[in-house]
């Protein structure tokens, strides 16, 4: 079974600073999609970013970027000048054509100003 | 991207009692699925809802407990049965769309 790996629990960043949260999955598929949300306090579960399995080219959007390692199985997310906003429960996810999505235990993010 | 709503947002119950809890999409969608989040936990999938057929558990869930309908391609709802303490959680109804999965705003259920 597919299984999906955050070691880290909590994580503390700078505002304005860089902060990388780390994901790993297991799986022994080629095909498959992975994703990160947020999750702020109001419990919404906001898309921050995806990854085809296919492309080669690291996802970006605006200041969140994904460092994409196939071969080694791992999906970090960084986020560059980070914000008061960005404060929340980051999940990573992997999900294979068809299937259902399978989540990591998350990484609270505290901003300090 | 999907729109997703649900009903309602928020609720405090009698243990006992049942709620049901609404989720609508402004999309037609094939599949749309149930998820219960316990405070300070990840996502967990309750059941995996079809139009015209019934729904798919996960381990641990039962159609007694969680029933589910899905009347129309946009439209499901998740009744929690004969509630307890242990039944505090948020619920989230999601959808596919494009390879993606969206997430409605989710219910935060107090039992008491």
């Amino acid at each position: 079974a597919q299984t999906v790996t955050q070691s880290q629990p909590e994580m503390s960043v700078q505002e304005a600073e860089t902060v990388t949260l780390s994901c790993t999955y297991d799986t022994s598929e080629s095909d498959y999609y992975l994703f990160w949300y947020k999750q702020p306090p109001s419990r919404q579960m906001i898309l921050v970013i995806r990854q085809e399995a296919y492309k080669q080219q690291n996802a970006t959007e605006n200041r969140f970027s994904v460092n994409f390692q196939k071969a080694a199985k791992s999906f970090s997310l960084k986020i560059s000048d980070s914000q008061l906003g960005d404060a929340a429960m980051y999940f990573c996810a992997y999900r294979r054509y068809g299937n259902k999505l399978v989540f990591g235990a998350g990484t609270i993010l505290r901003v300090k100003s | 991207s999907a729109v997703i709503s649900q009903k309602p947002s928020r609720d405090i119950c009698q243990r006992g009692t049942s709620l049901t809890i609404q989720c609508q999409v402004d999309s037609q969608v094939t599949m749309m699925f149930w998820y219960r989040q316990q405070p300070g936990q990840s996502l967990t999938l309750i059941a995996t809802a079809n139009q015209g057929s019934e729904a798919t558990y996960e381990s641990g869930f039962v159609i007694d407990k969680f029933p589910i309908s899905r009347p129309n391609l946009t439209f499901s709802t998740l009744t929690v049965s004969n509630m307890s303490p242990e039944d505090s959680s948020i619920y989230l109804c999601s959808v596919v769309l494009l390879d993606t999965q969206y997430f409605g705003p989710g219910t935060r259920l107090t039992v008491l």
